[in-house]
């Protein structure tokens, strides 16, 4: 039972556009919600997050959007840089378990061409 | 630097054999997660110890066992090894045992089991 759903397994976009990568999730209970950046041979860096209470937070060129309705989040990356092409994880936290321990997605890739 | 620790990089071993994964925590964390990542596969919650103590429990095998000791530092034991167990395994940390708040994680160790 797959919890954090990346339906889309890679990306492709030219630099300079937007890249939008997509999260779905099934358990009402998550309640904060992270993005997560990875390199070859290396381990996740985390990217930016996103509390329940909130439909969107910002930082710099990122922007994750929360829509607890339709139980989905987005990554939007504006403007997309070669050094973005990464794999990018999705993942939720269920305050309420009280462990802080995060359900991943499986990944999408994202190549930016120059 | 997540500022993470994990060794060995990569360790190559057989069938049935016995190995023990190290991950020393950031400075002043509490908590210790490990994950283990299959190919083209997601990040898998194993265990989460928290100041010594287990805290929670994902879909880890009873092959596998881990502790976390006095200086924070945790090993995680892989007994009995078979083929499919050859993964990335990755140790993160966070000050947190309880509450949302990002993980940070290491670059991982690449168990190959032959």
């Amino acid at each position: 039972d797959q919890q954090v759903k990346q339906n889309s397994p890679s990306l492709s976009v030219q630099e300079g556009r937007i890249s939008i990568l997509n999260c779905d999730y099934t358990n009402s209970m998550f309640d904060y919600f992270l993005w997560y950046k990875k390199y070859p041979a290396e381990g996740p860096t985390f990217l930016i997050s996103i509390s329940s209470i909130k439909d969107k937070n910002e930082d710099g060129r990122f922007t994750v959007f929360l829509n607890k309705s339709a139980k989905h989040l987005s990554l939007h990356i504006v403007p997309s840089q070669p050094g973005d092409s990464a794999v990018y994880f999705c993942a939720a936290s269920d305050g309420s378990s009280n462990t802080g321990k995060l359900i991943f997605g499986q990944g999408t890739t994202l190549q930016v061409k120059p | 630097d997540s500022g993470v620790t994990q060794t060995p990089k990569h360790l190559i071993t057989a069938t049935g054999q016995r190995v023990t994964l190290r991950c020393s925590p950031r400075s002043g964390d509490l908590s210790v997660y490990w994950y283990q990542q299959s190919l083209d596969q997601g990040l898998q919650f194993l265990i989460q110890y928290y100041n010594g103590e287990e805290r929670a429990k994902g879909n880890i095998l009873e092959r596998f066992s881990a502790q976390q000791f006095p200086d924070l530092h945790s090993e995680l034991n892989l007994s009995s090894l078979e083929l499919g167990d050859s993964a990335l395994y990755f140790c993160a940390s966070s000050g947190a045992g309880t509450e949302n708040s990002p993980l940070h994680f290491g670059n991982g160790t690449r168990l190959t089991v032959t």
